[in-house]
């Protein structure tokens, strides 16, 4: 596609339940991040990848937080045991290659635990 | 660990004015700086880029410099417009990219 695309736009879920979040990155490009930007704030980073492996994962809050890229395009962002804590909105973004290249950001999901 | 400080918090001119953003930032070891700009429940905006090697970036009524020795950067915004009303954002890039908090700028009409 034209840009980075994520679904859904929006989510609410219930506390403890278990939800996915999916991005679909600029075709062609290696290197894909996912933030979480919560209100007033800038993002922060979560976990990269450059390709199908997780280059960086340092920015994982805890292990209820999982990432995928199994063909080094989609990536799922899975978050287990949801809390209310976890309501923010989760930016994906992707470049043509790590360190000195250009990020483009998608739309954001915004995830609202309730 | 690189922490990034954007300042003023919050700006609000008149249209038409000249104005200068600032973004700080405490590591010098960078690969690029990129600013971008955000929208009110909206993703991120790619504004300008600069390389590590670069001194500034310039679109349209834009210019960015980058002082790596010093850590800095500024976001020049020429004749401004209340189009421009908008968080802006600077991030500075190594394997990933760390960002400042931003700055809300509002244009009076």
């Amino acid at each position: 596609g034209a840009g980075v695309s994520q679904t859904p736009s929006n989510k609410v879920t219930e506390k403890g339940k278990y939800v996915e979040l999916r991005c679909d990155p600029i075709s062609g490009h290696t290197a894909l991040y996912w933030y979480r930007q919560s209100l007033g704030q800038g993002p922060e980073f979560l976990i990269y990848f450059q390709g199908t492996g997780a280059a960086d994962d340092s920015g994982l809050p805890n292990d209820r937080f999982f990432a995928v890229r199994p063909e080094g395009s989609v990536s799922t962002l899975k978050i287990q045991r949801t809390e209310r804590g976890d309501s923010a909105v989760y930016l994906c973004a992707s470049s043509l290659g790590p360190r000195a290249t250009e990020a483009f950001f998608g739309q954001g999901t915004r995830l609202t635990v309730v | 660990k690189q922490e990034v400080t954007q300042i003023p918090a919050a700006l609000s001119v008149p249209e038409g004015e000249n104005l200068v953003l600032n973004c700080s930032f405490t590591d010098s070891a960078i690969y690029n700086l990129q600013w971008f700009r955000q929208d009110p429940g909206k993703g991120l905006t790619s504004l300008l880029l600069i390389q590590s090697s670069q001194r500034e970036q310039t679109s349209g009524r834009l210019n960015a410099s980058l002082d790596k020795s010093s850590g800095r950067s500024t976001l020049y915004i020429a004749a401004s417009q209340p189009g421009d009303s908008a968080t802006y954002l600077c991030a500075v890039g190594g394997n990933k990219l760390v960002f400042g908090a931003g700055t809300i700028l509002r244009v009076k009409s």
